[in-house]
């Protein structure tokens, strides 16, 4: 059983589409996330759910909106998509949101997305 | 902030050589400090994490070094094999950084046969 999964894992679009991208974590954690891993592997985290609510947004463009609707769940929704936008996007979770504490994070296999 | 600096950004060693991997930080409430290793094309793994309270922790050829005065800490490989090679990331927790980790910029090690 694949503990964060995530779809689809690759992803080609022209400009200007629109495209989501799915996460399931069986794991019954409480904290999910999305990271960016750009062309020079640096990656970055972009929105953290902490069972459905959003605790962190990192100064991600508007066009990017997270839903998460149950703590199971964390789907990305891109809208007008930009060619600055390819990348690899994480999916990952962990059992809380660290609070004072670490945070351990198990990682989804990915999902490219190549805006041409 | 949360600031974290990898250093090399590129390693080559030789199979059997020592491999050290060095990141500093600014946050002095950060509390823990993860590695984890990205091989081509799979998902970052965790390979071993330390907690403030702790100086140095170690699991078969892999080791991390923490200096919480000096804000700094390591990975260390021994015996470094081939199927090492990998994108190797160090990051932050707890702290400032509430609620999320931040990633160092990540170090390509490759080991030759």
């Amino acid at each position: 059983d694949t503990a964060v999964s995530q779809t689809p894992k690759y992803l080609v679009t022209q400009m200007g589409n629109d495209k989501s991208i799915k996460c399931e974590q069986n794991l019954g954690h409480d904290t999910m996330y999305w990271y960016k891993q750009d062309s020079k592997k640096f990656l970055k985290i972009m929105f953290s759910y902490n069972n459905k609510e959003l605790i962190i947004n990192e100064t991600v463009p508007n066009r990017f909106s997270p839903k998460s609707p149950d703590k199971a769940h964390l789907n990305l929704h891109i809208n007008s998509l930009e060619l600055g936008d390819s990348a690899v996007y994480f999916c990952a979770s962990s059992p809380n949101r660290g609070v004072g504490g670490a945070n351990v994070l198990t990682f989804g296999a990915g999902s490219r997305l190549t805006v041409l | 902030g949360e600031n974290v600096e990898q250093h090399p950004s590129t390693l080559s060693v030789q199979e059997g050589d020592s491999a050290v991997i060095k990141c500093t930080y600014s946050d002095s409430a950060s509390n823990y400090f993860p590695w984890y290793k990205q091989e081509l094309g799979k998902r970052p793994q965790l390979i071993i994490d330390i907690r403030s309270n702790v100086g140095e922790k170690k699991d078969q050829r892999i080791a991390v070094t923490l200096n919480k005065t000096a804000k700094h800490f390591s990975l260390h490989i021994t015996e470094t094999q081939p199927e090492d090679s990998a994108v190797y990331f160090c990051a932050l927790g707890g702290g400032t950084s509430y609620g999320k980790l931040t990633f160092g910029q990540g170090t390509i090690l490759t080991v030759h046969p």
